[in-house]
This record gives structure tokens, sequence and C-alpha cells, in this order.
């Protein structure tokens, strides 16, 4: 149980397109969903933090206009990479929280495998 | 200020060859120290949940203690499939998962 899936796994696309990630919890439903990302050899960064039906909390120094993150359902959450330029190419990565009475852990952030996000 | 911090950075071991990771913590009220596996191009797994000084969890090789300072992450007899970056997370103040930079675990045969 608590299998997170991404999609796509990799993008390559070209500078000043958009390109959006999907986020789904296969077999929970989730409170919250994250988005983070991660640099060659770093630990992860969190991005944003999307409860269903609400706006995103952003951290400080992530642009909101940049990185659109919609949580349409309490299985599906989407980042949406605006405008990218090369420096926006890294490795994101989701997690999602789960509601309770699933028999899975409410504490825990079970994460998805990845998006690899290349900008030419 | 909340922080987690891991050693050591990289370990490389002979298959067999059995040791110990470390991550320390500072954070004002424990809600939860998190062990995860990560492999390279992969997003993290999740190993471990420890809540409480003295609590042990197990999972094949691997075994998590928690005191109130740190936790350790020992591994047993590692395998060449046991090798990754294993990553300690606690919950912060916010309620944020906040990560330590991770260990990277080489096992040779």
């Amino acid at each position: 149980g608590a299998v997170v899936s991404q999609h796509p796994s990799w993008v390559i696309c070209k500078s000043g397109t958009s390109v959006k990630i999907e986020c789904r919890s296969l077999d929970f439903q989730a409170t919250t969903m994250f988005w983070y990302r991660q640099f060659p050899k770093q630990s992860l960064m969190l991005m944003a933090t999307s409860n269903e039906g609400s706006k995103a909390t952003y951290e400080q120094g992530v642009e909101k206009d940049k990185f659109l993150i919609n949580h349409a359902s309490l299985t599906l959450s989407t980042l949406t990479v605006t405008s990218a330029h090369p420096e926006d190419s890294s490795f994101y990565i989701c997690s999602a929280l789960a509601l309770t009475g699933q028999g899975v852990s409410t504490d825990t952030q079970y994460f998805g495998p990845g998006t690899r996000l290349t900008v030419l | 200020e909340d922080q987690v911090t891991q050693s050591p950075e990289a370990l490389r071991l002979q298959e067999g060859e059995s040791s110990s990771l470390n991550c320390s913590y500072t954070v004002s009220g424990l809600r939860g120290l998190f062990w995860y596996r990560q492999d390279p191009g992969k997003g993290p797994e999740f190993l471990f949940t420890l809540y409480s000084a003295g609590e042990e969890k197990e999972k094949e090789r691997l075994k998590a203690t928690l005191t109130k300072k740190e936790s350790f992450l020992h591994i047993t007899a590692p395998k060449p499939e046991d090798s990754a970056t294993y990553l300690c997370a606690v919950h912060d103040s916010w309620g944020k998962l906040q990560f330590g930079a991770g260990t990277q675990v080489v096992v040779t045969p």
C-alpha cells in the first residue's frame, strides 16, 4: 500500500514552454501533497504544500506564478512549470499524506518516483 | 532553530561489514523521525518512523533506533543491494519534513 505515481518520469522541453507534472496517490486518498525539488548530490528542497480544493502554500523564494500547483482531487495534484528555462532543469518529486482510516500511516509522507525535467 | 545533521556523508562497506549511520537532530517537540532510502534517479522510499526515545524498528538488515538527540540506522551484514543514499528527516515546528543531507552508502561485493 501507499503508492504514489508521477507522470511523466522524464521530460525534455524547449525554453519558454510550459510543462505539467502529475502526482497521483494510487491506493489511498491524500489530505495534503507536497512538491520538492532536488539538485544533484543535494537533499530535497520543499517547494510547496497543497491541500485539495485550496490554494497551495509556497516556500520562501519559490515563485508561485512560475510553479503553478493545482490539487483538484484527493488523489491528484499537478505542478506546472510555466515558461521553463534551463535553470528550471531539475528532479521534481511529490509526496502525499494519507487521510485517516485507510490503513496507511497519516504521519508519513509517501514519495513518488520523481520527474526529471530538462529544459533546452 | 530546527536542524538535522547526518554523518558520515559517505560510507563504503564490504559486503557483510556491519556499520551504523547517525542522524542528530534539534527540534522543539519531536513529532516523528523518519528514515528513507533513495536510489539514484528515484524518489525516497519510506523505511521507518520513530516517535519516542528508546524506540527501535527493524526491517531485514536495517534497524533504526532513537534517543532524545539522535537516531542510528544500523546496517547488519550489508549486501550490494543495500547501496543507496539514506535520508533522515524530522517534522519541524511547522509540521514540514526537514531532511538531513543524507549518507551515501556503497556496499562492494
